[in-house]
């Protein structure tokens, strides 16, 4: 069975900061990992995903895939107040029929 | 454009009450319907997936079940609600190039 784990659970950063998030999985041929980002109360929203080793960048966001020690991270640069959320890493399998998630990182951008 | 719909918003019951949470799919032919279940500050879980009308797998046993009825329509219910069933109740499907996961708004449920 899939195993996700993140950290730090909790991270604090000054606006304008680089917020740095990290994801390890358990199984190398996982598919897809996907970021996502849930406000209290909403359903999640997903950010960003990568398949391939390397990195991905979107806008502000990057993300890193490194398979063989089965970690990803995502990096939001210039981090603002409205980024304050939970952000989720979920694995997939089967072509996105299951989603394993992790236990979430509660990030907060401070004025 | 695909919308995911649930009802209701949220619910108040007492342990023993039966349950019955709905799900909606709109603009999206033969879907796949996941529900998802998440403890107050905890993971978020997948509990059943229906690929088909009249197919539901389960996933995670939490003495709940899951009925396709319709198409578009996915339900979660049962007969005698535990404490530990509170949370929030998210139905997702997945569409587009990438086979990205949209969640709907979710229910919130108390237990008493």
């Amino acid at each position: 069975q899939e195993k996700v784990q993140q950290s730090p659970e909790s991270l604090i950063v000054p606006e304008g900061a680089m917020s740095s998030l990290n994801c390890t999985f358990s199984n190398s041929a996982s598919q897809s990992i996907w970021w996502y980002q849930q406000h209290p109360g909403k359903g999640p929203e997903a950010l960003i995903s990568i398949f391939s080793n390397g990195n991905k960048k979107e806008g502000r966001l990057t993300v890193y895939l490194n398979r063989a020690s089965l970690h990803v991270s995502l990096h939001i640069r210039d981090s603002q107040p409205s980024d304050s959320a939970v952000y989720l890493c979920a694995v997939t399998n089967n072509a996105g029929a299951k989603l394993t998630f992790g236990g979430g990182t509660r990030l907060t951008v401070r004025p | 454009a695909q919308t995911i719909h649930q009802w209701p918003v949220a619910e108040i019951k007492a342990v023993g009450s039966p349950l019955s949470l709905g799900c909606t799919i709109k603009g999206k032919s033969s879907p796949n319907l996941y529900w998802y279940w998440q403890a107050t500050g905890g993971t978020l879980q997948q509990l059943f997936y229906s690929i088909t009308v009249g197919q539901v797998e389960s996933v995670v046993q939490l003495n709940l079940s899951a009925s396709r009825p319709k198409d578009d329509q996915f339900i979660l219910s049962t007969e005698k609600l535990l404490l530990s069933h509170s949370g929030f109740y998210l139905c997702a499907s997945f569409w587009g190039a990438y086979a990205e996961q949209f969640f709907g708004p979710g229910t919130r449920l108390t237990v008493l």
